[in-house]
């Protein structure tokens, strides 16, 4: 079947915009993670999702980062009034239920700030 | 909060030996461990995992082991090929209350020809 599906690929804006990252997981899967990965860099964990419980936001680095799950499917990771260290590649991940079961990855968004 | 901490950063072996890249986690509640390869310019793929209720697990070339006590758990990767280089990352999950996910920095192995 289909894997998670990331949109855009690439997304190059300038500093100050807002951009919105949509992230569309495997279908049935409960679980949905936001990761950041600067260049040469591991996976640094933003914010996951699971079924209708309340999110887990403790990785989000500053209040200009939100996500939003809607009918328990796609996720919106958005950052406000971007800056140059916003610059990575987000990455979405879901998993079947977040207990002991492992994440299937998106091919990520390349996020460029100039 | 769960911290993974991945040595070593950078391995290059040649092909043919063996690969060993160790991990520690600071959560002894944290039960699921997952290895994740990540080719350049692709998405992190699972290798391999392990559960916190068995000490070793194999995969054909690939093995992960995991010590509870000493809260460390490691990939071996035997008869390595050009095709292994790649970073490989470990992780750490909680299996109850929180699901968050930690990832260990990362490491980058090369097999030389």
């Amino acid at each position: 079947g289909a894997g998670v599906s990331q949109s855009p690929s690439n997304k190059v804006t300038e500093k100050g915009k807002d951009v919105e990252l949509r992230c569309d997981p495997i279908s049935g899967h409960t679980a949905l993670y936001w990761y950041r990965q600067s260049l040469g860099q591991g996976l640094e964990f933003l914010i996951y999702f699971q079924g209708n419980s309340a999110p887990d936001k403790s990785g989000l680095p500053s209040d200009r980062f939100s996500a939003e799950r809607t009918g328990g499917s796609v996720s919106t990771l958005t950052i406000q009034r971007t800056q140059q260290e916003d610059s990575a590649v987000y990455l979405c991940a879901s998993s079947s239920r977040a207990v002991g079961q492992p994440q299937h990855f998106g091919d990520g968004t390349r996020l460029s700030i100039l | 909060g769960e911290n993974v901490e991945q040595h070593p950063s950078t391995l290059s072996v040649q092909e043919g030996d063996s690969a060993v890249i160790k991990c520690t986690y600071s959560d002894s509640a944290s039960n699921y461990f997952p290895w994740y390869k990540q080719e350049l310019g692709k998405r992190p793929q699972l290798i391999i995992d392990i559960r916190s209720n068995v000490g070793e697990k194999k995969d054909q070339r690939i093995a992960v082991t995991l010590n509870k006590t000493a809260k460390h758990f490691s990939l071996h990767i035997t008869e390595t090929q050009p095709e292994d280089s790649a970073v490989y990352f470990c992780a750490a999950s909680l299996g109850t209350g929180g699901f968050k996910t930690i990832f260990g920095a990362g490491t980058r192995l090369f097999v030389k020809a």
